[in-house]
């Protein structure tokens, strides 16, 4: 049992460039989520869906775009990186109400 | 919209002596709670969690937490630090206003924790 995996684990990018940050879960969980990881500034919600087909966005959306089309897979795309999106960018899953949330080991994206 | 707020960017200890990081969350209704660590360079993993039942929780590696509802806190403690808790410790709430808002968590900044020998 994998869990949720997260790849590439580092990425360097060039302003302006496009990527696409992979998700998958092996727990048939519905809910899925990209948080970003700032210093000082916890975790703060990108995107999320709550199943195949339904997505949403969360506190920070711009610049990022998702999809989901099955349910073990949510990638992340970043449309035209910006040094501002330098950060530890994290998926998570989560199975129902107040149950564990379930990360990923994260990417470290790099925009120069 | 929930807010939480952890006192303290960075706590030290010493090796053996009791660790409190504190977490207060702004709700007019308890929401769920949640005590995350990162160790460095990996994802978070859940230390505890209160829903509903027993205000005082307790977790993995001798944490616990307890909730009080009169002064919306949730503070984590451990009576003996050792050097493998150096860590950031993150707070998070659930909002139970929907069933979408119950899956999401809102995070607190996170506490850097070091333990001195």
């Amino acid at each position: 049992n994998a869990g949720v995996t997260q790849t590439p684990k580092f990425q360097v990018l060039k302003t302006g460039q496009s990527m696409t940050l992979q998700c998958a879960q092996d727990m048939n969980h519905e809910y899925m989520s990209w948080y970003r990881q700032d210093p000082g500034m916890g975790l703060r919600l990108i995107h999320y869906s709550v199943g195949a087909g339904i997505t949403d966005q969360g506190e920070v959306p711009n610049g990022y775009n998702v999809s989901r089309s099955t349910t073990e897979d949510f990638p992340l795309r970043l449309l035209s990186a910006a040094p501002s999106q330098t950060s530890v960018y994290f998926c998570a899953s989560v199975r129902g109400r107040g149950t564990e949330a379930f990360f990923g080991q994260g990417t470290r994206l790099t925009v120069v | 919209a929930q807010s939480v707020t952890q006192l303290g960017s960075h706590v030290s200890v010493s090796e053996g002596a009791l660790v409190l990081l504190r977490c207060n969350y702004s709700s007019s209704v308890p929401p769920y709670l949640f005590w995350y660590v990162q160790y460095p360079n990996q994802g978070l993993q859940l230390l505890l969690k209160y829903t509903t039942g027993a205000t005082l929780v307790k977790g993995i590696n001798g944490f616990e937490a307890e909730f009080k509802k009169s002064e919306t806190s949730f503070h984590l403690t451990k009576p003996s630090a050792h050097m493998s808790d150096a860590a950031e410790y993150f707070c998070a709430v659930s909002d139970l206003g929907s069933p979408i808002s119950a899956r999401q968590l809102t995070f607190g900044s996170g506490t850097q924790l070091t333990v001195l020998p």
